[in-house]
Order: C-alpha cells, then structure tokens, then sequence
C-alpha cells in the first residue's frame, strides 16, 4: 500500500520569502502525485498535479512542484509566498483511483 | 474541475442519532468517494460509491455504520449511524475527472461535532 509522508507538520515563513513544503512516497513503481490546499473552513482544492512527461509542474497561485522518481519525493515550492497563502497543504499519490494522502503541511505566512 | 455541492454545510447533532449527507455534482460522473477528515488530521478514504452497485468500503469502515446511497450518477449520500462524539469530524465526498480519470476534486464538506 502506499504512504506519503509530509516532513513539516507546520512552516513559518515570512511574507515575500520562499517556501518549500517537502512530500515523501512510498512506492517505487509509476506513481500520479498531487498537492491540494485547504483554506481555513473550506474544502480542499487542487493545486497541481504530476501525470508524466516534464518533472517540474506548474500549478495555480504561482506553486510549483518537482517531481523526483529516484528521491520519490514531490516538493512544493513557490519563490515568493503571500498572506493569502496561509492554509493546509496536502500531498496525495494515486493508489488506483484513490488517493492516499500526508498528514498535511500548515503553511503560516507572517507580515 | 466539477462543481460540488453537500448539504448541510455543518450540523450539530446528539449521541445515538444518525445524519444523512448529500453530495450533488454539476454532471453525470462514474465514481465517487467519501472521505472523513478528523480534527487536527488527514483525509482518510471511508467508501468508493459507483452507481448502480453497493459501495466499497475501506478497512475501518463498515456499512452498517455508514451506509451509502447512490441513485444516480449525479447524487450521492452518506450517512453517519448511531453517533458518537468520536464521529465529530468534516465529511467530503469527491469525484474523478480529468483527462486520465486521476484527478479528485472535493466538495466544501460537512462539518459534523456530536456531543
């Protein structure tokens, strides 16, 4: 079965500073990875996904994600983070169609 | 994407009563999940509803605790049984779309506290 494992339970990090949200997988075998987001009292929302093809992914917001199949590793970067982006990060990898997801990442951005 | 709606948004219900959720989609769709998302943690995987046959449920989860109902291939609902304050949790359900069929996208939820 496969496991994904968020590294940070919570991330500080100053408003305009870079961000990396680190997501380890399990499996070695082709894999679909996905980050969500969850803003305060809302439902989640996809942020961008690795299907194949190029191992950087571009998602919305201004994110992006790598994908590196000999680290099994998907972080999520973005170069300048915004007030806006305080929420919960999910990394998620297919099993199937299901989706098994981390234990989740709290971004907090500071002014 | 899809859109998805539940109802209710959030409730707050007493010990030993049940709650039925609804989930509506924008359009017709094979598969959909329910998830639970305790306090404080992740989603986990409570069932694969497919219309037209019993739902699937993950180890954990039995149906006499949450049965689904699935009449169509646009609506679905999840029903919490017998409660306990254990089952305070959001509840979401998702569906597949995009090109591969891998993508999830979720509903706002439900915000269940029992007490």
């Amino acid at each position: 079965a496969q496991s994904v494992t968020q590294l940070d339970s919570q991330v500080p990090v100053f408003e305009e500073a870079p961000v990396e949200l680190r997501c380890n997988y399990s499996s070695s075998v082709s894999v679909y990875l996905f980050w969500y987001v969850q803003y305060p009292n809302q439902g989640l929302q996809l942020l961008l996904k690795y299907l194949s093809g190029s191992t950087l992914v571009k998602g919305i917001n201004g994110f992006e994600a790598e994908f590196n199949k000999s680290q099994t590793s998907f972080h999520l970067r973005k170069p300048s983070v915004h007030i806006s982006d305080t929420a919960e990060y999910f990394c998620a990898v297919s099993e199937g169609n299901k989706l098994v997801f981390g234990a989740g990442t709290i971004l907090r951005v500071k002014s | 994407s899809a859109v998805i709606s539940q109802k209710p948004s959030r409730d707050i219900c007493q010990r030993g009563t049940s709650l039925t959720i609804q989930c509506q989609v924008d359009s017709q769709v094979t598969m959909m999940f329910w998830y639970r998302q305790q306090p404080g943690q992740s989603l986990t995987l409570i069932a694969t509803a497919n219309q037209g046959s019993e739902a699937t449920y993950e180890s954990g989860f039995v149906i006499d605790k949450f049965p689904i109902s699935r009449p169509n291939l646009t609506f679905s609902t999840l029903t919490v049984s017998n409660m306990s304050p254990e089952d305070s949790s959001i509840y979401l359900c998702s569906v597949v779309r995009g090109e591969r069929g891998y993508e999830q996208y979720f509903g706002p939820g439900t915000r269940l506290t029992v007490t």
